[in-house]
């Protein structure tokens, strides 16, 4: 079936360190792929998109990678910092599907001091 | 910087009452949206509301489910008769036009059906 899913449920860092999560993907049709955070008793943040027809996009501290050959996308974050410490979940949008996004599982981020 | 808010932040209701989320979308927002994540689950899709209409909805939101923007401002989701699997978070998000992709999420409910 169609589905947006994550490599690790975890990841822990060490502060200053740079951190990589990654999401993969199974169907082409997608048009955005889509980062958010969601910290304890929030909702999702945006964070960065990047476009289907695009392999990489930078942020502020932030680099997307997609790998459409493979379907896998990734999330680079330099110089983690403990404000970093979230769940981070990868999604994605396609036209046909009109607005709504389909979330992946989510990995949590934990920057240890 | 303007922000999504919703009441209650925790609702807890017996298993067959009608509950009521409520949301405040950012005022220049177009497209409004409900999501909801079990917990340790990843947030699931459930309705799409554009142009004061449902533009599409998931196969969770189904006719126990209804939503509504009554007055510009405030955006709704009842659910008629809850059942103990609709206790989860509730988002509400929005966006403007065209950015689906960069949705913006509220707090969310917490709602408890016991």
């Amino acid at each position: 079936g169609e589905s947006v899913g994550l490599h690790l449920p975890t990841l822990s860092v060490q502060e200053g360190d740079n951190s990589i999560i990654n999401c993969a993907y199974s169907n082409s049709a997608s048009d955005y792929f889509i980062w958010y955070k969601q910290e304890s008793g929030k909702g999702p943040q945006f964070i960065i998109d990047i476009r289907s027809n695009m392999d990489k996009r930078q942020g502020q501290r932030v680099t997307v990678l997609l790998n459409k050959t493979v379907k896998h996308l990734s999330l680079q974050i330099a110089a983690t910092q403990p404000g970093d410490s979230a769940v981070y979940f990868c999604a994605e949008n396609r036209k046909t599907s009109g607005s709504r996004l389909t979330f992946g599982e989510g990995t949590q981020l934990t920057v240890n001091p | 910087e303007p922000e999504v808010t919703q009441t209650p932040s925790h609702q807890v209701t017996q298993m067959g009452q009608e509950v009521i989320l409520r949301c405040v979308p950012i005022s220049n927002h177009l497209y409004f949206y409900w999501y909801r994540q079990i917990l340790g689950q990843k947030v699931e899709f459930l309705v799409s509301f554009y142009n004061n209409e449902i533009s599409e909805k998931s196969e969770i939101f189904d006719d126990q489910f209804s939503v509504e923007r009554p007055d510009g401002s405030n955006f709704t989701l009842k659910i008629r008769s809850t059942k103990l699997e609709d206790s989860a978070m509730y988002f509400c998000a929005g966006n403007s036009q065209g950015a689906h992709y960069e949705q913006y999420f509220g707090p969310g409910t917490r709602l408890t059906v016991t």
